[in-house]
């Protein structure tokens, strides 16, 4: 089954700085890519997503970039702010009766 | 419109009581899951359903049961509690798998 592995756990970046956090995955089939973010006490809400026909989504700061040909994707949030520290997850899905596979989660601390 | 909503919020239980954790979407979604998310880990699935009637396992689906009688509804069972199964059980559905999920606000489930 599909197999999706996410760096770093954790991430302390310097508000104003850029984090990237970056996912693989392993079934050439997923064609689908979302990000999810996790506040503190909160359910993961959806932040950003991409397919397989598209090579980079960009959304005000945030920017997700996939790379079919190296199976992996990563988020790209530039000018970081303290709201944006949270828990990360990315996932990968095929789609049909499959399921989606979630990545472990990186821990984003932004740093006034 | 509700979205996904699961009840009950908190719950203790002890060793060997049996519950249902309800989780309801009014958003004609095809695809259900619960997952599990024990402190500083990630999203771990228990079941899911890609519709009515139809439902598998996940990666950790020991000790829970799930069904799916209609669209709209899809409770997750603890047959035996353990403290093991103390934990935060989010629900998330979506059209289907290749589509944002959106989720519960979770369940807070302990075990004594």
């Amino acid at each position: 089954g599909e197999n999706v592995e996410q760096h770093p756990s954790t991430l302390s970046v310097q508000e104003g700085d850029s984090a990237v956090i970056k996912c693989t995955y392993s079934d050439s089939a997923s064609n689908y890519f979302p990000w999810y973010k996790q506040e503190l006490g909160k359910r993961p809400q959806l932040i950003i997503d991409i397919r397989s026909n598209v090579g980079e989504k960009k959304d005000q700061r945030i920017a997700v970039t996939l790379n079919k040909t190296a199976k992996h994707f990563s988020l790209h949030i530039t000018e970081t702010q303290p709201e944006d520290s949270a828990v990360y997850f990315c996932a990968a899905s095929k789609g049909g009766y499959q399921k989606v596979t979630f990545g472990t989660g990186t821990k984003l601390q932004v740093i006034p | 419109n509700a979205g996904v909503t699961q009840t009950p919020k908190f719950q203790v239980l002890k060793t060997g009581q049996s519950m249902t954790l309800q989780c309801a979407q009014d958003m004609n979604h095809e695809y259900m899951s619960w997952y599990r998310q024990d402190p500083g880990m990630g999203l771990r699935l228990i079941h899911y359903s890609v519709g009515a009637g139809i439902t598998d396992q996940g990666e950790v689906p020991n000790g829970y049961n799930v069904s799916r009688s209609t669209t709209e509804d899809f409770p997750l069972r603890l047959l035996s509690a353990a403290p093991s199964q103390t934990s935060v059980y989010f629900c998330a559905s979506s059209y289907v798998s290749n589509q944002p999920q959106h989720f519960g606000d979770g369940t807070r489930l302990s075990i004594l």
